[in-house]
């Protein structure tokens, strides 16, 4: 079945540190993948996309995701933590060409610590 | 800022209450979305329109009625709802529903609290 899996529902760094939070999906065929962040009481932003371009994507605010085919995988880095990166972070994946929905993960808290 | 609009912001009803929540975009997006999220989980669709019809209705209960007046507006209309329909409703655009790689943007959303 397809889906889409965030390890860790609760990722804390220091302020500084690198930011590495995990999305994988289960298909067969490489799906279009995206990054969203919520902060409180606000809606999704997006973050990146990957449409099947360049595997490695970046995005807004210096975060970056790299396509793994091989791992079925496209993690979300940003290589220094700021107190402003707390928020809820969600992959999401459309695995066909369209008319289906955006399938999200469950989500990843990023809590920075000072 | 967002390019989704959404409002109000907040709402409090009864449930006996009717109310509407109001979402628009001037993106030239053809596809519109409802989600509604609670808290600390992702958002779950509850409608889809594209070109103006629905394409998509997610089960919901009858008690939520979506309408989509023109390509820039939805509109997602509210009666007698119970307390477990609290939660943060979102409404997100995208250019097209028929292409995948087109990304959904998303309003603020609208907090609902039943009482």
């Amino acid at each position: 079945a397809q889906s889409v899996t965030q390890l860790g529902s609760h990722v804390s760094v220091s302020e500084g540190a690198l930011v590495l939070l995990r999305c994988n999906y289960s298909s067969s065929v490489p799906p279009y993948l995206f990054w969203y962040v919520q902060y409180p009481n606000q809606g999704l932003q997006l973050l990146l996309k990957y449409t099947s371009a360049a595997t490695l994507v970046k995005g807004i605010n210096g975060f970056e995701a790299e396509f793994k085919k091989s791992e079925t995988s496209f993690h979300l880095t940003k290589p220094s933590a700021h107190m402003s990166d707390a928020a809820e972070y969600f992959c999401a994946v459309i695995f066909t060409s369209g008319n289906t929905p955006l399938v999200f993960g469950k989500g990843t808290r990023l809590s920075v610590i000072a | 800022d967002t390019e989704v609009t959404q409002t109000p912001k907040h709402l409090v009803m009864g449930m006996t209450n009717k109310k509407s929540l109001k979402c628009e975009q001037h993106m030239g997006h053809r596809a519109m979305y409802w989600y509604k999220q609670k808290a600390k989980k992702p958002p779950e669709l509850m409608f889809v329109y594209s070109y103006e019809k629905l394409s998509i209705n997610e089960s919901v209960p009858s008690r939520f009625s979506p309408e989509c007046p023109n390509s820039s507006l939805l509109n997602l209309h509210l009666h007698a709802l119970q307390p477990e329909d609290s939660a943060l409703y979102l409404c997100a655009s995208s250019q097209d529903w028929d292409r995948g790689n087109q990304p959904q943007h998303f309003g603020d959303g609208t907090r609902l609290s039943i009482l």
